[in-house]
């Protein structure tokens, strides 16, 4: 079955820097990619999604992914960080519409 | 268009209880997942329901089992309750893409927070 990696549990970055969130993948088909994002006390919210066609995706609040199909990779960034990203990020893969989480980054975003 | 909506918002058992949790999908969504988010482990995946019927199971023991309705809800029931299975209990919602290959990305509902004493 498909599964995915999170590298680091958690994340911290200075106010306007850079967020750089890994995500890895395993899956004997073409996947379909997710990123979604927790809140506090909240249910998951779609950040982007990869499915065919362009390798660039940009989804809301500013952040993007590349899928790299060579490094089975799908890492989240967004160029400046900002204080009301800190939450908690899930990378997912789905396969015939099963879907499996990674385990989570927590984000913290320093002032 | 509303969304994924799940009750109740908090449920409180004691140990060997039975909880039963819902969910109501967005309009014209067939499929239902489950997901179990305890402290410190992520989002577990339960069960996935789609048109009525048990697509997909989670490494979860039969104690934990659930249905979906004709009109597409579905409910989660938990027998013999542990302490280990407080949690946060999260239902999605997807529709097939076009084509009927696959399925489009999960909607979220707010959770039920199940606390076992």
């Amino acid at each position: 079955a498909q599964s995915v990696t999170q590298l680091g549990s958690h994340v911290s970055v200075s106010e306007g820097a850079l967020v750089l969130l890994r995500c890895n993948y395993s899956s004997s088909v073409p996947p379909y990619l997710f990123w979604y994002v927790q809140y506090p006390n909240q249910g998951l919210q779609l950040l982007l999604k990869y499915t065919t066609g362009a390798t660039l995706v940009k989804g809301i609040n500013g952040f993007e992914a590349e899928f790299k199909k060579s490094e089975t990779s799908f890492h989240l960034t967004k160029p400046s960080a900002h204080m009301s990203d800190a939450a908690e990020y899930f990378c997912a893969v789905s396969v015939g519409g099963d879907m499996r989480f990674g385990a989570g980054t927590r984000l913290t975003v320093k002032p | 268009e509303a969304g994924v909506t799940q009750s109740p918002t908090h449920l409180i058992k004691t140990r060997g209880q039975q909880a039963t949790l819902r969910c109501s999908p967005i309009s014209g969504h067939t499929s239902v997942y489950w997901y179990q988010q305890a402290l410190g482990l992520g989002l577990q995946f339960l069960l996935w329901y789609d048109e009525g019927e048990e697509r997909n199971r989670g490494n979860f023991p039969p104690r934990f089992s659930g249905r979906q309705f004709p009109n597409y809800s579905s409910e989660l029931n938990v027998n013999a309750l542990e302490l280990e299975d407080s949690a946060l209990y999260l239902c999605a919602s997807s529709a097939l893409l076009a084509g009927g290959l696959s399925y489009n990305e999960q909607f979220f509902g707010p959770g039920t927070r199940l606390t076992v004493l």
